[in-house]
């Protein structure tokens, strides 16, 4: 019931730009992305609705694909700060209010 | 400040030595969830309460208990701990039917041994 994300891992050079993939089997009513940091606590970035409506971050953009069941997060112009481990989270139509989490893209942003 | 609090942060325990992990939240909260992680495998959800007295099973409850007697704690039980428990546990609530932004607990390293 894991959404799937890729990459698994990737790495970059400060300014660059990244995208992380989540992508689910079963129909999904809303898409949650975390930034979850070495030894911290995951830290909420975005949701996404079905029907289009966005709440969250102002320098990170995401894209919700409610047809292929697919998300993708956009980094741009990455910042060393970006560097920790990204999970998206999925909620299926019809489930009450579990949300499920992937196994995460660990993402590393070099000088 | 709000804030979701879980203790203790660390904690080792014997095989079958029944313990309690606390989770409290100061934002009037009425979703509150418990996951655990490992791993390579992500978060995985325990169990999940949408308010008092109203929780229902994740993706891997087997071996844990819950309970939601007031809105603002929903402490996390283990009967009798197994070594496979070992992980790291984290609390976390939002407002809503769970499509806001979830808090989460600072975590709390349990091994079990």
């Amino acid at each position: 019931q894991q959404p799937v994300q890729s990459p698994q891992a990737v790495i970059l050079r400060e300014g660059e730009d990244a995208v992380i993939n989540c992508s689910s089997s079963k129909a999904l009513y809303s898409v949650h992305w975390y930034r979850q940091k070495h030894g911290e606590a995951p830290v909420f970035l975005m949701i996404l609705l079905k029907g289009g409506e966005q709440k969250g971050h102002e320098k990170i953009s995401a894209s919700f694909n409610e047809k292929k069941q697919q998300s993708s997060l956009y980094l741009t112009a990455s910042q060393l700060s970006y560097s920790g481990t990204y999970f998206c989270g999925t909620r299926k139509a019809n489930s009450g209010y579990a949300l499920n989490f992937g196994k995460g893209t660990s993402l590393l942003v070099t000088p | 400040e709000a804030q979701v609090t879980q203790n203790p942060r660390y904690l080792i325990t014997v095989t079958g030595k029944k313990l309690t992990v606390t989770c409290s939240q100061n934002m009037n909260h009425e979703y509150m969830s418990w996951y655990r992680q490992d791993p390579g495998l992500g978060l995985r959800q325990i169990y999940y309460s949408m308010n008092v007295e109203v929780t229902d099973k994740g993706d891997v409850p087997e071996g844990y208990k819950v309970s939601r007697k007031e809105k603002r704690n929903f402490p996390l039980i283990l009967e009798s701990p197994s070594p496979n428990q070992t992980s790291l546990y984290f609390c976390a609530s939002s407002s809503g039917q769970g499509n806001t932004e979830a808090f989460f607990g600072q975590g709390t390293r349990l091994t079990v041994v």
